[in-house]
Parts: structure tokens; sequence; C-alpha cells
């Protein structure tokens, strides 16, 4: 049973719409959650942090997270062709003393001009 | 500029052969991880170490092997023993505590002749 769960995509949409991504998860005590976008052939670039139940924005990206579901959610406003990438979900672990991350298997978003 | 160095961006690997993947970080980052990436695929953890001479395995660490004899330096050997070795390395770091935030390095791409 995968522990991060993600929709592979493509996700399309078009220039200027939402774009909603969204991630499930298993551990049902994490305590840190993670998006990152990547770039075809390029690393992971941390986007957006949440910790705590409820929404938080950050210019045009909302995370949302939802730990009764066990869901976490990433919305993108105003999407643009420069926003088309993979995005991973990450989720930090029960064992506080195991400090490494888990990763989803990202969504592939295009946003067509 | 403070950040993570991977070298070489490209590697190639002969039968049989042992080949190692360095990453560099002047972030005073504490923590350091190596992770693997797929094609189409999340990260998977080898090896993660949250101090200096320590180090612990992660999800898939056959074939493989890491040292941490200095804070800024992680490096990641592939050993013959490595069968599959064909993928997509990358190596983080975060601070020891607090949320764990990880910052990537641009990666190795490594393939076997």
């Amino acid at each position: 049973q995968k522990e991060v769960e993600q929709n592979s995509g493509p996700l399309s949409v078009p220039e200027g719409a939402i774009a909603s991504l969204n991630c499930t998860y298993s551990d049902r005590v994490s305590q840190s959650f993670f998006w990152y976008r990547q770039y075809s052939g390029k690393s992971p670039e941390l986007i957006m942090s949440i910790y705590s139940n409820g929404d938080k924005e950050d210019g045009r990206f909302t995370a949302q997270l939802n730990k009764a579901s066990q869901y976490v959610s990433l919305l993108i406003r105003d999407s643009q062709p420069s926003d088309s990438a993979t995005y991973l979900c990450a989720v930090g672990p029960r064992d506080t003393g195991r400090r490494a991350l888990t990763f989803g298997s990202g969504t592939r978003l295009q946003v067509q001009p | 500029d403070g950040g993570i160095t991977q070298s070489p961006k490209y590697l190639f690997r002969k039968e049989g052969q042992n080949v190692t993947l360095s990453c560099e970080q002047n972030l005073n980052h504490d923590a350091m991880y190596w992770y693997r990436q797929d094609p189409g695929q999340g990260l998977r953890l080898i090896y993660y170490s949250q101090i200096v001479n320590d180090f612990q395995k992660g999800d898939i660490a056959e074939g493989y092997s890491v040292s941490r004899e200095k804070k800024e330096s992680f490096p990641l050997t592939v050993t013959s023993a490595q069968k599959n070795p064909t993928a997509f390395y990358l190596c983080a770091s975060s601070l020891p505590s607090g949320p764990n935030i990880q910052y990537f390095g641009a990666g190795t791409r490594l393939s076997v002749l």
C-alpha cells in the first residue's frame, strides 16, 4: 500500500483557470506536509508547506490540509503555462527520529495557453 | 551563495564498476539525504544522515553505500551490487529540528553503458 497517493495526471487546465491537485496519505499521525514543483529533468523545489488543518495561502498558491480525512491539496489560481510541471506531495513521518519525507509519485500539470 | 552542489551532472557506469556521486552543502545543515527517482515515479530514500559519522539506511539501501566524515559532504557510492542503477539521484539537506523542510541539489543522472 502506497503511503502517499497522487493522481498521476496529466491534469490539463486552460491558462487563467484554477488547478486543483490532491494528495492522500496513510499515516494518520503525520505532522508536516509539503508541495514541491519539479520541472522536467530538474530537481524538486519547495513551493508550500503546511502543518495544521485549514488553508495556507502564498501568492497564487493555496495549500489545504484536512488531517481527519488524511488529505492535502494544492490550489493554483490564475494558472500560467510556466506552472506546467510535476507537483510532488511529501509527508513528514510519524517517527520523529527519522527525519526523511515520504513522497508521492507526483501529478503532472499542463496549463494550456 | 548557499546551496547544495551535486556532481557530476551526468555519469556513466560500466558493468561491475563502482561509482561515487558527490554532494556538498554550505547551508550549515546537519541532516542530509539521498533519494533515487525513476521515470514517472516519486522519490525513494536510499540513505540519510542526521549528524557527522552517523547514517541510516532508507527504503532501498541495497547496492549503495555512503559516508559522512564532514558536515558539508555526503557522498553516495553506487556499487556493482546495484543491478539496476539507471536513475536520477537527488541529494537533499535540512536542519535537524523543527519542520523537516528539505532542499535539493540539481541531481545526478546515472546511466549504464
